[in-house]
């Protein structure tokens, strides 16, 4: 399962980091997605972090790539999305998800979070 | 990017195709996967690798994929079955994984 958490109320121009934990799997061998849907519309793919094996390389949605970033720690069994100047359009659910296969080019997403809502409001 | 019909519908027991629409450099070229999403809670994965189940998918649903189409079919169509389902492909010109815009599948 994974759990995240951190979500919360934020000014544009903010910052905040989501935590998304994992528990029954070593999360430093899984590929970790992050996924958002604003009300009223679809899922966004906002990146990935591949495992410990192909050393967590991460891309990101043009949308975000110059403002967010995922990170782990394995101690802690986490992955984490730093998110930066953050907008008023980054208000969503966010997920963190799962990657079937430690593949470069895999869309599939196993195992998903129940989320954690992220507010840009002045 | 990825192109779905935002609506369908069927009758119970029937058998419905929900398609998926993209372009070379996504659905041409990588593979498809499918979610069922009911609102308020996260994605189940259905379908991965254009066509593979994982374990504990009924095999009422099954997918397929021609070109930069892609489609799933739900067989025995089931009020439960009764919510959104979503497409998915890496776009390897964007470097990034597309979902389409989703269908609402309605049991009439």
């Amino acid at each position: 399962q994974l759990a995240e958490s951190g979500g919360g109320l934020v000014q544009p121009g903010g910052s905040l980091k989501l935590s998304c934990v994992s528990s029954g799997f070593l999360l430093s061998g899984s590929v970790v997605h992050w996924v958002r849907q604003s009300s009223g519309k679809g899922l966004e793919w906002l990146g990935r972090s591949r495992s410990n094996l192909n050393n967590y390389a991460t891309v990101y949605a043009a949308s975000v790539r110059d403002r967010f970033i995922i990170s782990r720690d394995d101690s802690k069994n986490t992955a984490y999305l730093e998110m930066s100047r953050l907008e008023t359009e980054d208000t969503a659910l966010y997920y963190c998800t799962r990657g079937n296969a430690d593949y470069p080019f895999s869309s599939a997403m196993t195992v998903w979070g129940q989320g954690t809502t992220v507010t840009v409001s002045s | 990017v990825l192109t779905q019909p935002p609506s369908a519908s069927g009758t119970p027991g029937e058998r419905v195709t929900l398609s998926c629409s993209g372009r070379d450099s996504n659905v041409g070229s990588h593979s498809v996967s499918w979610y069922q999403h009911f609102p308020g809670r996260a994605p189940r994965l259905l379908i991965f690798s254009d066509d593979q189940r994982p374990s504990g998918i009924p095999d009422r649903f099954s997918a397929s994929k021609s070109g930069a189409s892609a489609s799933l079919v739900i067989s025995g169509l089931l009020s439960e079955d009764e919510t959104f389902y979503v497409c998915s492909s890496w776009d390897g010109s964007l470097r990034s994984v597309l979902f389409g815009g989703g269908t609402m599948l309605t049991v009439l």
